[in-house]
């Protein structure tokens, strides 16, 4: 049972325009959460986050949007760029950063 | 600074033996994370040290896995008699403790084929 979710395997986009990529949950409890970036054959690397008691944060072209209600978190990425091409993963933590939860990932493909 | 290395980054290994894999974290970092990617899977959790010790075991797949930290430092993730669906990439990464530490930095990763 995959409590994170990313039901878009890939995503294509045109550079200069926005990158929306999507992710679901279904633990409420999840208190934190994470995206990641990740190129071929190297490790992830952290992207950017936002606490489970906010709403949107921002750092430079990515924008992280929160809706609890819906158990629903959006990674925007305005303008893409090539560069930007990689897998995404969305993250979740409980109990404060004791456990993380993957989701299976996003292959951004970010064309020019 | 350095980064979190681990070794090897590939082992080819024949099915029934044992492997060890080997991660060094950031220095400073008192947590550590071991995942494993399966081919076109996500980052499976498999275990979680705080220091030297491991509050949550529960990802291990089977009593064939362990997993040992020795000095808030280095940790060694152990597979015996390993099976063919260990084949993965083992991801390690570490952390700052603390509530405004949940970023994880992650290791290149050992490649591990069982045959």
């Amino acid at each position: 049972d995959q409590q994170v979710k990313q039901n878009s395997p890939s995503l294509s986009v045109q550079e200069g325009r926005i990158s929306i990529l999507n992710c679901d949950y279904t633990n409420s409890m999840f208190d934190y959460f994470l995206w990641y970036k990740k190129y071929p054959a190297e490790g992830p690397t952290f992207l950017i986050s936002i606490s489970s008691i906010k709403d949107k944060n921002e750092d430079g072209r990515f924008t992280v949007f929160l809706n609890k209600s819906a158990k629903h978190l959006s990674l925007h990425i305005v303008p893409s760029q090539p560069g930007d091409s990689a897998v995404y993963f969305c993250a979740a933590s409980l109990n404060y950063g004791q456990n993380f939860v993957f989701g299976p990932g996003t292959r951004l493909s970010v064309l020019p | 600074g350095a980064g979190v290395s681990q070794s090897p980054s590939n082992k080819v290994t024949e099915k029934g033996k044992d492997v060890e894999l080997r991660c060094d974290p950031i220095s400073g970092h008192t947590a550590l994370y071991w995942y494993r990617q399966s081919l076109g899977q996500g980052l499976e959790f498999l275990i979680y040290f705080q220091g030297n010790s491991a509050p949550d075991k529960s990802g291990l797949p089977s009593d064939r896995f362990s997993a040992e930290r020795t000095g808030g430092s280095v940790s060694t993730l152990t597979i015996q008699r390993t099976q063919q669906e260990d084949s993965a990439v083992y991801l390690c990464a570490s952390s700052q403790t603390g509530i405004s530490s949940y970023e994880q930095y992650f290791g290149p990763g050992t490649r591990l084929t069982v045959t």
